[in-house]
């Protein structure tokens, strides 16, 4: 079965930086992800994915690295700005029948600091 | 762009009550899924179901079933509930193998 995991339970960044979010994974047999964030009272909104035809994907200030044989992706925010403050989730198939079932990380709370 | 709406943003309940937490979405999505937030665990899925009358447990199905007679609804209910099942409770859609579209959620309170 799948496992995500997110070890940094938050991150501090000044803002302008870099932000950048870790995620593990265990089973490689559906290697598409999925990153969302989710401000408080809100559910979480869907912001960038990535397959295994690729080894990055770009949207705005938002990419997604995907490195296989490490079972590792991250997400980088670049410049970040204060309204990135929220939480972030990686989810990934759970390898099991229907890969339309997704299993999520812990989630990063990321701080911007203006 | 997709809607998911879930009924009620806050509920209070009382132990034993039986309880029904309702989500509909807009855009015909087969897939539909209901999570809980809780801090430290992220989201867990409770129930989840591919089509009309159809649904598969979760990981955290204890004490919920779901029913969805519509095709663009999906009713979670708790049977008779419990404070451990106070929590943040999230409906999701999806279509095929896309990303899920979240609701923005209910927030159970079980006294």
């Amino acid at each position: 079965d799948q496992q995500v995991k997110q070890n940094s339970p938050s991150l501090s960044v000044q803002e302008g930086r870099i932000s950048i979010l870790n995620c593990d994974y265990t089973n490689s047999m559906f290697d598409y992800f999925l990153w969302y964030k989710k401000y408080p009272a809100e559910g979480p909104t869907f912001l960038i994915s990535i397959s295994s035809i690729k080894d990055k994907n770009e949207d705005g200030r938002f990419t997604v690295f995907l490195n296989k044989s490490a079972k590792h992706l991250s997400l980088h925010i670049v410049p970040s700005q204060p309204g990135d403050s929220a939480v972030y989730f990686c989810a990934a198939p759970r390898g099991t029948s229907g890969t339309y079932k997704y299993i999520f990380g812990t989630g990063t709370r990321l701080k911007v600091l203006a | 762009d997709v809607k998911v709406t879930q009924s009620s943003r806050y509920l209070v309940k009382r132990t034993g009550e039986k309880v029904f937490l309702e989500c509909v979405q807009d855009m015909d999505h087969e897939n539909m899924f209901w999570y809980r937030q809780d801090p430290g665990l992220g989201l867990r899925l409770i129930y989840f179901s591919y089509d009309v009358k159809m649904k598969e447990k979760g990981d955290i199905p204890e004490g919920y079933s779901v029913s969805r007679e519509k095709k663009e609804r999906f009713s979670l209910i708790l049977e008779s509930a419990s404070t451990n099942q106070t929590s943040m409770y999230l409906c999701a859609s999806s279509l095929g193998l896309g990303p899920q579209h979240f609701g923005d959620g209910t927030r159970l309170s079980i006294l």
